[in-house]
């Protein structure tokens, strides 16, 4: 059975840092793209990050850019998402979500339950 | 950036009704189309990718169809477990976007 588990969240201050954890198991997590996705309060859904089986390729949102980094430990079946100088409209429960066997262009077919980030002082 | 957009956004409707979201994107994405289905609290449900093929284990009352930049999601006789929000989502180029969404109600 494939399941995802987000940890990490939290209230953070504007201007600060927060590391999100997704630890995976059911599948072969290093022949998997993986994503984050977030959805603020009563709103819709963005995509945040990708990265490649491998960690060799990731990809970001303009809004995250410069300000967030995925990454992926194969070895401890885990995903992150490092996030430093956050704001306010980074409030969003983020969600990881795994994508297809190796391509990183894929829809996503299990999610994590989420993990709430709050930015505000 | 490929831009989605969903219509209706809301739509309020009886069990056993015939339901149909179209989604149209800013420039074709060759059936690079997903839709998910998201209850309040809960994390998005696959229902269909490739614009029309069905998940496993979703009910074959869900169905989809389109191609280049219109698409279109049909629940063909609705159920009381069906009233959620619906997403479509294009995954044909990075960054990948979602439609803002449609919520059926009653």
């Amino acid at each position: 059975e494939v399941q995802l588990l987000e940890s990490g969240g939290g209230l953070v201050q504007p201007g600060g840092s927060l590391r999100l954890s997704c630890a995976v198991s059911g599948f072969t997590f290093s022949s998997y793209a993986m994503s984050w996705v977030r959805q603020a309060p009563g709103k819709g859904l963005e995509w945040v990050s990708a990265i490649s089986g491998s960690g060799g390729s990731t990809y970001y949102a303009d809004s995250v850019r410069g300000r967030f980094t995925i990454s992926r430990d194969n070895s401890k079946n885990t995903l992150y998402l490092q996030m430093d100088t956050l704001r306010a409209e980074d409030t969003a429960v983020y969600y990881c979500a795994k994508g297809l066997r190796n391509t990183v262009t894929t829809y996503f077919d299990y999610w994590g339950q989420g993990t709430l980030v709050t930015v505000s002082s | 950036d490929i831009q989605m957009t969903q219509s209706p956004s809301s739509l309020s409707i009886s069990v056993g009704d015939r339901v149909t979201i179209t989604c149209r994107a800013s420039q074709g994405i060759s059936n690079s189309l997903a839709w998910y289905q998201q209850k309040p609290g809960k994390a998005p449900k696959l229902l269909l990718y490739a614009a029309s093929r069905l998940e496993s284990g979703v009910p074959s009352r869900f169905s989809g169809s389109g191609s280049g930049t219109d698409y279109t999601l049909t629940i063909s006789s609705l159920q009381p477990e069906d009233f959620a929000t619906y997403y479509c989502q294009q995954y044909y180029s990075t960054p990948f976007t979602f439609g803002p969404g449609t919520k059926v109600d009653i």
